[in-house]
């Protein structure tokens, strides 16, 4: 089974700043025939579900602002909020969906400093 | 907008069986894989297995012994039914679509259901 890791387990970041998520898989999650990495990243807020942000590692929803970017191939990839508001104080969450069972990583939690 | 929406009872007793349907409304069930993932209170996401509209499965290993999810096409529900629980199996469940991957791998989830907690327990 592929094990997801999640750096750091909680971070707070002023309003305005950048925000970074590391996500880390114990197997390249990268098929190389279409180079696509089968990874996804989701927002959970409080008393809600996940919401998918983004998939193949940097594809961005529709309606998903553009302060959220993912980036990153192979095993190690990174979530990127910009310029965080208060509205993106959440848990956020990676996904492999690469090989089965699909896993998700532990979550990071960020708040506003 | 493809809507799900989870039911079922709350409260489970130990070694007995934890019983949810998932109604879907605004798509139909005859496309997409259909998931059940869960939630233990604080804790992180685990997958449970997914079902498709012919009734195809597929289940997470730590839990396959224990897991059967079956669709009803005609009223546009899955189910899950997990045997034998503890209160390990306490958990918030959701159910999600996503699609499927070329290795046959359910890809990711783009709807989710609001869960729904069961808490097992005498």
């Amino acid at each position: 089974d592929i094990v997801m890791t999640q750096s750091p387990d909680s971070l707070a970041v002023s309003l305005g700043e950048r925000a970074t998520i590391n996500c880390k898989s114990s197997h390249s999650v990268l098929y190389t025939s279409n180079n696509k990495n089968y990874l996804a990243w989701y927002q959970q807020k409080p008393g809600q579900p996940p919401k998918l942000l983004t998939h193949w590692a940097s594809t961005r929803e529709s309606g998903v602002p553009d302060r959220f970017s993912g980036s990153g191939s192979g095993t190690d990839f990174t979530l990127t909020i910009s310029s965080l508001q208060a509205e993106d104080v959440a848990v956020y969450y990676c996904h492999q969906y690469y090989s089965t069972p699909p896993a998700f990583g532990p979550g990071t939690r960020v708040d506003i400093k | 907008q493809v809507q799900l929406q989870e039911s079922g009872p709350g409260l489970v007793k130990p070694s007995e069986t934890l019983s949810l349907t998932c109604t879907v409304s605004g798509g139909s069930i005859s496309s997409y894989y259909w998931s059940w993932i869960r939630q233990p209170p604080g804790k992180g996401l685990e997958w449970i297995g997914y079902i498709n509209y012919s009734g195809s499965t597929n289940y997470n290993p730590s839990l396959k012994s224990r897991v059967t999810i079956s669709v009803d096409t005609s009223k546009n529900q899955f189910s899950l039914k997990l045997s034998s629980v503890t209160a390990a199996d306490t958990a918030v469940y959701y159910c999600a679509r996503g699609g499927i991957t070329i290795f046959g791998v359910v890809a990711e989830f783009d709807f989710w259901g609001q869960g729904t907690l069961v808490t097992v327990s005498s």
